[in-house]
């Protein structure tokens, strides 16, 4: 139990679907981030929110949109996705952004689309 | 631009065996590197961070060095058993706090 809880843990969706993933920490933390994991790629970082402010948009397709209504909670936001965004996407929090503060890992959600 | 590099990509031994992992990166101005444990369908554990004035760190089986003058890390996994199989990620802090990671490598250790 890392203290970072992701929902769904599986999500299979059509291209032109809209859904959303969450991620909620219990930790305290005022830092979120979210990572996209491609099979045998390095992690990408998409975004980071700091005190719910969006401080990191790693030039992140539009149809990916996220939303942080308090430092507790971030979403991202999905619409009319294309195959190669199939992946897992992990979600992190860490006390700061900023201080090198170790982040925590939730345990993700496996993307498919059709 | 910062890149990590992992080798071997895949790595395969029997149990009981020493084994190590390796980690590359090209720019030697970072602030710490991590080694994370991956297991299936889950997120990353920390498993070692070694600031970058460190030279080691050691926790259990398993010691972590850097040569950031090299730009290399090693992860040394003693006495291996089959809980160990996982992929193990090794990640770079850099001086801007963004972190860069490496592909991995994905360990088995066969009973």
């Amino acid at each position: 139990e890392t203290g970072v809880t992701q929902t769904p843990r599986h999500l299979v969706m059509g291209m032109t679907n809209k859904k959303s993933l969450k991620c909620e920490q219990h930790l305290g933390h005022n830092a979120m981030y979210w990572y996209k994991q491609s099979a045998k790629k390095p992690l990408e970082l998409m975004f980071v929110y700091n005190f719910k402010e969006q401080t990191e948009n790693n030039s992140v397709p539009s149809r990916f949109s996220p939303e942080c209504p308090n430092s507790s909670h971030l979403f991202l936001h999905l619409h009319t996705l294309q195959p190669e965004d199939s992946a897992l996407y992990l979600c992190a929090s860490s006390l700061n952004y900023g201080n090198y503060q170790p982040q925590h890992f939730g345990d993700g959600t496996r993307l498919s689309i059709l | 631009k910062q890149e990590v590099t992992q080798i071997p990509a895949a790595l395969s031994v029997p149990e009981g065996e020493n084994l190590v992992l390796n980690c590359s990166f090209t720019d030697s101005a970072i602030y710490n590197l991590q080694w994370f444990r991956q297991d299936p369908g889950k997120g990353l554990t920390s498993l070692l961070l070694i600031q970058s004035s460190q030279r080691e760190q050691t926790s259990g089986r398993l010691n972590a060095s850097l040569d950031k003058s090299s730009g290399r890390s090693t992860l040394y996994i003693a006495a291996s058993q089959p809980g160990d199989s996982a992929t193990y990620l090794c990640a770079v802090t850099l001086n801007n706090n963004d972190m860069r990671f490496g592909a991995g490598t994905r360990l088995t250790v066969k009973p």
